[in-house]
C-alpha cells in the first residue's frame, strides 16, 4: 500500500517555464510534508516543507500549495533552469516517525 | 566541517558474503536512519535508531543488521540472507524525524 503518491513519473520543462510536481497522501495523521532534491550519485536535500496549518509556502523560485481536504501537495518550481534537473521526492510524517517517501520523478529542465 | 559520512562510496562483494556500510555523522543528532533506494521506487526504510543503544526495524529489515553503540555511528550490515542486496544506501541523520539530513551514500553491487 503506497500511503505517498507522486505524479507525473518524469517531467521535461522548458527553461524559464514552470515545473510542477503533485503528490497525494492517504494517512490523515501525517502532518509534516517535505520536499527533498537528489542529483545523480548524490544524496537527497532537504528543499522546503510545509505543515498543514498553512495552504502554501514559498522559498525563493520553489512553492508547496497544499490542500488539506483534497489530501494532496505539490511543488512549483518557477523559472526553472537546467541546474534544476534532478529527481524530486514528495514525503510526508507524522507522530510515528518514520519518514514516507513518493518513488520520486525525474525533471529535466531543456535549455 | 559538519555532515554526515558514508564509506566508501562504491563497493563490491561477493554473493554470500556479509558487508558492513559505515555512517558517522558529527551533528549532534540523536536520530539516525538508513535507507534503500533502487531505481522506480524511491527510498525504503531499513532500519532506525532514536537513542544510542536502541533501534527498530523499518519496512524492509529483513536481510540487515544495526548497531547503535555510539551516537555519531550508525554501522548497517548487508548479511547473506538479504536476496538482493546490489542498491545505492543512503544513511540519515536529525534532531527530530521531521527534518532528516541524508549523506552522500554508498553503492553496493554483489556479484
Amino acid at each position: 500500500q503506497q500511503q505517498v503518491k507522486q505524479s507525473p513519473q518524469s517531467l521535461i520543462v522548458q527553461k524559464g517555464g514552470i515545473s510542477i510536481i503533485n503528490c497525494a497522501y492517504e494517512n490523515t495523521a501525517f502532518d509534516y510534508f517535505p520536499w527533498y532534491q537528489q542529483f545523480p550519485g548524490k544524496g537527497p536535500a532537504l528543499l522546503i516543507a510545509i505543515r498543514p496549518d498553512v495552504s502554501e509556502k514559498k522559498e525563493g523560485r520553489f512553492t508547496i500549495s497544499f490542500n488539506k481536504s483534497a489530501k494532496q501537495f505539490s511543488l512549483h518550481i518557477m523559472d526553472s533552469q537546467p541546474g534544476d534537473s534532478a529527481t524530486y521526492f514528495c514525503a510526508a510524517t507524522g507522530a510515528n516517525s518514520k519518514l514516507t517517501f513518493g518513488k520520486g520523478i525525474t525533471l529535466s529542465v531543456r535549455p | 566541517d559538519g555532515g554526515i559520512t558514508q564509506s566508501p562510496k562504491y563497493l563490491f562483494r561477493k554473493e554470500g558474503q556479509n558487508v558492513t556500510l559505515s555512517c558517522e555523522q558529527n551533528l549532534n543528532h540523536d536520530a539516525m536512519y538508513w535507507y534503500r533506494q533502487d531505481p522506480g521506487q524511491g527510498l525504503r526504510l531499513i532500519y532506525y535508531s532514536q537513542i544510542v543503544n536502541d533501534f527498530q526495524k523499518g519496512d524492509i529489515a529483513e536481510g540487515y543488521s544495526v548497531s547503535r553503540e555510539k551516537k555519531e555511528s550508525f554501522p548497517l550490515t548487508v548479511t547473506s540472507a538479504q536476496k538482493n542486496p546490489t542498491a545505492f544506501y543512503l544513511c540519515a541523520s536529525g534532531t527530530t524525524p521531521y527534518e532528516q539530513y541524508f549523506g552522500p551514500g554508498t553503492r553496493l553491487t554483489v556479484t
